[in-house]
């Protein structure tokens, strides 16, 4: 069964660097998503994106945030300037075209901002 | 979106059934039911959704009450495995949400040996 992957599973930055995420959605999927879930906390919607645009953002998703699909496979969440607060997982997740009522995520990055 | 309630921890042992309530007292006609859940260290799983039926599917039953403010899962015979943080969200499609889903912070649901 075709399955989210998320790359890297695990990454440590210093605070200020700039940090990518990576997503290959399932293939044929048509919506996009980012959660994040801080250690011990709720997992918490940051951005969708749909049809090469951001269709919703939450108050978290503030301008050191972005998302691409440069290449029609790969979703990207950038961080341009780490916050110790940043340190999460990340979570990526997609919609199909035949069935919109299931999202399928991808088994996490964990971000850690030292 | 509408907020769900729902206990902190459950309890089961294997191979028992387990019910997991959920309150929405609040839904709106529009708001699908949508159940998934996160097992430890993993990314949330989808389990079931309906809007007023009950639903089944290879993974667990989704009973909805006739006024639709309240809905269980129903896991028929509980494994190990089904150890997990199950989450019950309230979900309308329309409007400007695009699918988008609001986590609370579910029910710990531990399974005994």
């Amino acid at each position: 069964e075709p399955e989210v992957t998320q790359t890297p599973s695990h990454q440590v930055t210093q605070m200020g660097q700039e940090v990518i995420l990576r997503c290959v959605p399932i293939s044929n999927h048509l919506y996009f998503y980012w959660y994040r879930q801080i250690l011990g906390q709720k997992v918490e919607f940051l951005v969708s994106f749909y049809n090469n645009e951001i269709s919703e953002k939450s108050e978290i998703f503030d301008d050191q945030f972005s998302v691409e699909r440069p290449d029609g496979s790969n979703f990207t969440l950038k961080i341009r300037s780490t916050k110790l607060e940043d340190s999460a997982m990340y979570f990526c997740a997609s919609i199909p075209r035949d069935n919109q009522e299931t999202q399928y995520f991808g088994p996490g990055t964990r971000l850690l901002v030292l | 979106d509408a907020k769900t309630t729902q206990p902190n921890s459950m309890e089961s042992n294997e191979e028992e059934p387990v019910h997991l309530p959920c309150n929405h007292s609040t839904i709106s006609g529009t708001d699908y039911i949508h159940w998934y859940r996160q097992l430890p260290s993993q990314g949330p799983e989808y389990v079931i959704h309906g809007l007023t039926s009950n639903v089944n599917n290879r993974m667990a039953s989704l009973a909805i009450a006739e006024d639709r403010k309240s809905s269980t899962l129903i896991l028929h015979r509980a494994t190990l495995r089904d150890a997990a943080v199950y989450y019950c969200i309230l979900r309308d499609w329309g409007g400007t949400s695009y699918g988008k889903l609001t986590f609370g912070q579910g029910t710990i649901l531990t399974v005994h040996p």
